[in-house]
């Protein structure tokens, strides 16, 4: 069964710090990957997601994602975090070979402190 | 309205009680989806509908029960729950299931709390 970890609970930076975000995922074909975020009393909102081609891929508000294949690793990255970033980041995998479902890791917490 | 509403956004319930939760959504999709969201734990998968037949069941125990009467709406009926059944429960929807990559698109959630 795919499994999606997220090694990082809590994160924790001053305001134009960089950011990078683990996601690993156990799955040997071929996936969709996904990251969502969830802002403070908001919906799950598609931050950005990978199906195939460029592995780096390009998000909403300067946020991207490289996936490294060798890896099994999704990880999100900004270069320059802002308070308004503050939010919980989901990862999620899509086996393409099957009708299963997304499977999400548990989450970061991301505070950013003015 | 657009996207993917619920009601109620917060449910206080006995654990006696009945009561349903309810989603639609406005984007012409097929597919339709329940999560549970608890504190600390990743999303829990509970339900998919797809053209408004169940496709997938997730060993979720029968005091839940899901209902699809059409490809926009979707329910889900609570009975008889237990304390560690509070959490936050999301409905989603995607065009189809099956193929992969369908990127899904989430309600604000229900709050439940059983007391």
């Amino acid at each position: 069964a795919q499994s999606v970890s997220q090694h990082n609970h809590h994160v924790i930076l001053s305001e134009a710090a960089s950011l990078e975000l683990g996601c690993n995922y156990s799955y040997g074909g071929t996936v969709n990957l996904f990251w969502y975020v969830q802002y403070p009393g908001q919906h799950l909102q598609l931050l950005l997601k990978y199906f195939s081609g460029d592995p780096l891929v390009k998000g909403i508000k300067g946020f991207e994602a490289e996936f490294i294949k060798s890896k099994f690793s999704f990880n999100l990255r900004k270069p320059s975090v802002q308070w308004s970033d503050t939010a919980e980041y989901f990862c999620a995998v899509n086996a393409r070979s099957s009708a299963r479902q997304l499977t999400f890791g548990s989450g970061t917490q991301l505070t950013v402190l003015p | 309205e657009t996207g993917v509403t619920q009601t109620p956004r917060h449910l206080v319930m006995g654990m006696t009680n009945k009561k349903s939760l309810k989603c639609e959504q406005h984007l012409g999709h097929n597919a339709m989806y329940w999560y549970k969201q608890s504190a600390k734990k990743p999303l829990e998968l509970m339900f998919v509908y797809n053209f408004k037949e169940q496709t997938e069941n997730n060993s979720v125990p029968s005091r839940f029960s899901p209902e699809c009467p059409n490809s926009s709406h979707l329910f889900l009926h609570l009975h008889t729950l237990q304390p560690e059944d509070s959490a936050l429960y999301l409905c989603a929807s995607s065009q189809t299931v099956g193929s992969g990559g369908n990127e899904q698109f989430f309600g604000p959630g229900t709050r439940l709390t059983v007391l």
